[in-house]
């Protein structure tokens, strides 16, 4: 079945550092998600990349959609204590298919 | 709105007992997902329903887990008999579909059970 692959598996820096999770699709991904859990918390929704090579941009974060549409990245410059917390990224199972399977996610801690 | 709603938040039992997780989705939205979430093996994807009919149940474990949907408005995850395994956070999701196209996963504040 197919697999979403997320490096790496964690990752601590210092505040101010900028911080980059990779996401890697054993199938082609019609999209991709983002989300975002806090700790203790429940995933929550930042974007979705639809189109081949697509960059969008939320403030800190840059988010990329590979041109293959099997990988994508999010980018997070300067980073702030409010960015801690587990990023997953999110692809359909297939085509059509309204199944979402997670990234095994990366989990951002920052050292103050 | 509120969001989706789920209950219990925290729910400790032994195992043997039946354990049932309730969950109400955001009014208007026509899909609902039920995920399982543990270290190991990360956020896994139990089972979905769109319009309250179960669309695919592959990822429930097996016999003992069980979901239902008896309006658009609710949904049960049920879990008979427990076992200390299923100790996870169980988490609730909601969205709806615009031309055809699903739109973004709203979840729950999640169950987190423990079996003894």
């Amino acid at each position: 079945g197919q697999q979403v692959m997320q490096i790496p598996q964690y990752q601590h820096v210092q505040e101010g550092e900028d911080f980059t999770t990779y996401c890697n699709s054993s199938t082609t991904l019609s999209n991709i998600q983002w989300y975002k859990q806090r700790p203790g918390g429940h995933p929550v929704f930042l974007i979705q990349l639809v189109k081949s090579g697509e960059v969008k941009k939320q403030k800190r974060l840059t988010f990329q959609f590979g041109e293959a549409k099997k990988n994508s990245s999010l980018h997070i410059t300067a980073t702030q204590t409010t960015d801690v917390g587990t990023y997953f990224c999110a692809g359909p199972a297939s085509f059509g298919n309204e199944k979402l399977t997670f990234g095994t996610g990366t989990r951002l801690t920052i050292i103050p | 709105d509120a969001g989706v709603i789920q209950s219990p938040r925290h729910e400790v039992t032994e195992m043997g007992q039946e354990v049932t997780l309730r969950c109400k989705p955001i009014s208007g939205h026509d899909y609902l997902f039920w995920y399982r979430q543990t270290m190991m093996r990360g956020l896994e994807l139990l089972i979905y329903f769109n319009n309250n009919v179960p669309i695919d149940d592959s990822g429930m474990p097996e016999d003992r887990f069980s979901a239902k949907m008896p309006n658009a408005s609710f949904s049960t995850l049920k879990i008979q008999p427990s076992e200390p395994r299923d100790s996870a956070v169980y988490f609730c999701a909601s969205s709806f579909s615009y031309r055809g196209n699903k739109e973004k996963l709203f979840f729950g504040s999640g169950t987190q059970l423990s079996v003894l």
